[in-house]
């Protein structure tokens, strides 16, 4: 049991350029959710699935694309990327069996754009 | 909307004293408060919540927090300080529904030898 994994844990880009992060979890939970951590700004989030093939807005949508064709994976996207989305990138996933769910988190994906 | 604040950036204290780490909260219905810690270059680990009964819950590696509805605060507490303590804590709560966690910005606990 893997838990939350994701795909790549480090990435450099150069602005305009487009990437896809990768988020799987073998935990068979309903909800998946991508945050962004900054210095200072605590986690925000991104996107968010409440289940397979349905995804919503959550604190910080701009520059983002999400999808979630299979239930254990979540992807996020950036189209054309820019300095301001240079972050540290988290995943997290939470089965659905109530508001006291815990939310399990991915390792962490560290994103440069230059 | 449901908020989180957590007041302090940063706490320092000596290893073997006692730690408090503080953390309000803000929701239109029954709070669903969470810690996690995050050590340096990894991801968020769980530490402990409250969903409701008593309000003094236990969680991992000796934390404890004590909720106190009519302060609407959640504070992390630990009654003696390891170095190994040492990371960024997050309170987060959810009130109703599907809604995400929300997070607080973090307070960096530094616990000296």
């Amino acid at each position: 049991n893997a838990g939350v994994t994701q795909t790549p844990k480090f990435r450099v880009l150069k602005t305009g350029q487009s990437m896809t992060l990768l988020c799987a979890q073998d935990m068979n939970h309903e909800y998946m959710y991508w945050y962004r951590q900054d210095p200072g700004m605590g986690l925000r989030l991104i996107h968010y699935s409440v289940g397979e093939g349905t995804t919503a807005k959550g604190e910080v949508p701009d520059g983002y694309n999400v999808s979630r064709l299979k239930k254990q994976n979540f992807l996020l996207g950036l189209e054309s990327a820019a300095p301001s989305q240079t972050s540290v990138y988290f995943c997290a996933s939470r089965i659905d069996r109530g508001r006291g769910d815990t939310q399990y988190f991915g390792p962490g994906t560290r994103l440069t754009v230059l | 909307a449901q908020s989180v604040a957590q007041p302090e950036d940063q706490v320092n204290v000596a290893e073997g004293n006692p730690l408090t780490v503080k953390c309000t909260y803000s929701v239109s219905g029954n709070p669903y408060l969470f810690w996690y810690v995050q050590y340096p270059n990894r991801g968020l680990q769980f530490l402990l919540k409250y969903i409701t009964g008593d309000n003094l819950v236990k969680g991992s590696y000796g934390f404890e927090a004590e909720f106190n509805k009519s302060q609407t605060s959640f504070h992390l507490k630990k009654p003696s300080a390891l170095v190994s303590d040492s990371a960024l804590y997050f309170c987060a709560v959810r009130d109703s529904g599907n809604t995400p966690l929300v997070f607080g910005k973090g307070t960096r606990l530094s616990v000296i030898a």
